[in-house]
């Protein structure tokens, strides 16, 4: 069974210091890979993808992706409180389905 | 773009009514949809997929017969949830799919939160 594996926190960083959150997944035939956030009460929202081994900057954040062990993050520097949040991982399987991680807490102190 | 909008965004129902929630892709033509469920504080939980034209897949253990899925458009889901109980009480999300010809990204409406007395 495909998986995406998530630590559930909470992860709790002082504000403007760099929060790392980290996702495994199962399936080696993976190719794309996403991150979402999603606010207490509220839905997702896409927050940015990555295909290609290395990195992918986008503003605050950075997508690290190691396909070779299975692993892609995400860097959020420069934390704010209002990036408090649940952050999910998700990677499409093929056939229309995306699996999401249970998704980790994250809490940045003032 | 990539705006999707559900709903009612609140609704709260009597034990044994129906409840229809609608999901639009307001800019962009949806080939596949998405519904979710998800309890307080617990990860998203995959009820079925539709593809638009076709019969939804729904996930195990749930129940087609209750949650009724439609994909009539490309651009319009709705959930039917039939004989609500208080049990069905949830945040319901869908997405959308289909942007720029993948259906990898999923675009994620705002939620229905669903109370059934």
């Amino acid at each position: 069974q495909k998986e995406v594996e998530q630590n559930s926190g909470p992860l709790s960083v002082p504000e403007g210091a760099i929060a790392s959150l980290n996702c495994t997944y199962s399936d080696r035939g993976s190719q794309s890979f996403f991150w979402y956030r999603q606010y207490s009460g509220k839905s997702p929202e896409l927050i940015m993808f990555i295909y290609s081994n290395g990195d992918k900057e986008d503003g605050r954040f950075t997508a690290q992706l190691n396909k070779a062990s299975q692993y892609v993050s995400l860097l959020i520097r420069d934390s704010q409180p209002s990036d408090s949040a649940t952050y999910l991982c998700a990677v499409p399987t093929g056939g229309f389905k995306t699996i999401f991680g249970a998704g980790t807490r994250l809490f940045v102190k003032a | 773009g990539a705006v999707v909008s559900q709903h009612p965004s609140r609704v709260i129902c009597k034990s044994g009514t129906s409840v229809k929630i609608e999901c639009r892709s307001l800019d962009f033509q949806a080939t596949t949809m998405f519904w979710y469920r998800q309890f307080p504080k617990q990860s998203l939980m995959l009820m079925a997929t539709s593809n638009e034209g076709s019969k939804a897949t729904y996930e195990q253990g749930v129940e087609k017969d209750k949650f009724l899925i439609n994909h009539a458009s490309l651009t319009l889901s709705t959930l039917t949830v039939t004989s609500a109980h208080p049990e069905d009480s949830s945040f319901y999300i869908c997405s959308a799919a289909g942007l720029a010809g993948t259906t990898d990204t999923q675009y994620f409406g705002p939620g229905t939160r669903l109370t059934v007395l």
